[in-house]
């Protein structure tokens, strides 16, 4: 059973601040790599994805993966209360014949306090 | 990225009854997803679907509880069938356009009462 675990939360962040979350993944092969936003009760929205080890930024955004051990994060700066979401982490089997699915972590509810 | 209109947005039904929620992509595209997601948790995939062929379940999901049918590379259409209060939840509908770009229906909120 493949895994992707993520701290449930909430992670309270000031206005301005940076906040960081954290994805594991059990399976090695994994390939690709994603972020998702969802505010309540509205379907999730890709924030960006990530394949290669290092980082990836996208405006406010920066994705960190490294394979070695098992991990990716988001680094979200200059957090604005409209950052308050849940972000879930997903993880792509690309090379997988029965594959091309997502399994997605709990996700992290992240609050931004004015 | 691919635009997904996902109808009803959210129904009441009663139990024993079936509901066909529906998908259309504004572009061709090569799988598509379904997934549930219920309260308070995250996503769990019921299903591939893949234009011509059969659809392919995850553990814990069948085809007669869940029928879903591709006719075409824009449409999907997932059944909740014979459903009983445990089925209450939102379900997704995902589609994958070209290289990764996984995007989302608006969602279907289900309530079985």
């Amino acid at each position: 059973q493949k895994e992707v675990e993520q701290n449930s939360g909430p992670l309270s962040v000031p206005e301005g601040a940076i906040a960081s979350l954290n994805c594991t993944y059990s399976d090695r092969g994994s390939q690709s790599f994603f972020w998702y936003r969802q505010y309540s009760g509205k379907s999730p929205e890709l924030i960006m994805f990530i394949y290669s080890n290092g980082d990836k930024e996208d405006g406010r955004f920066t994705a960190q993966l490294n394979k070695a051990s098992q991990y990716v994060s988001l680094l979200i700066r200059d957090s604005q209360p409209s950052d308050s979401a849940t972000y879930l982490c997903a993880v792509n089997d690309r090379f997988e014949t029965a594959g091309n699915k997502l399994t997605f972590g709990g996700g992290t509810r992240v609050l931004v306090k004015p | 990225s691919a635009v997904i209109s996902q109808k009803p947005s959210r129904d009441i039904c009663q139990r024993g009854t079936s509901l066909t929620i529906q998908c259309q992509v504004d572009s061709q595209v090569t799988m598509m997803f379904w997934y549930r997601q219920q309260p308070g948790q995250s996503l769990t995939l019921i299903a591939t679907a893949n234009q011509g062929s059969e659809a392919t379940y995850e553990s814990g999901f069948v085809i007669d509880k869940f029928p879903i049918s591709r006719p075409n590379l824009t449409f999907s259409t997932l059944t909740v069938s014979n459903m009983s209060p445990e089925d209450s939840s939102i379900y997704l509908c995902s589609a994958q356009e070209g290289g990764d770009g996984y995007t989302f229906g608006s969602g279907t909120r289900l309530t079985v009462v």
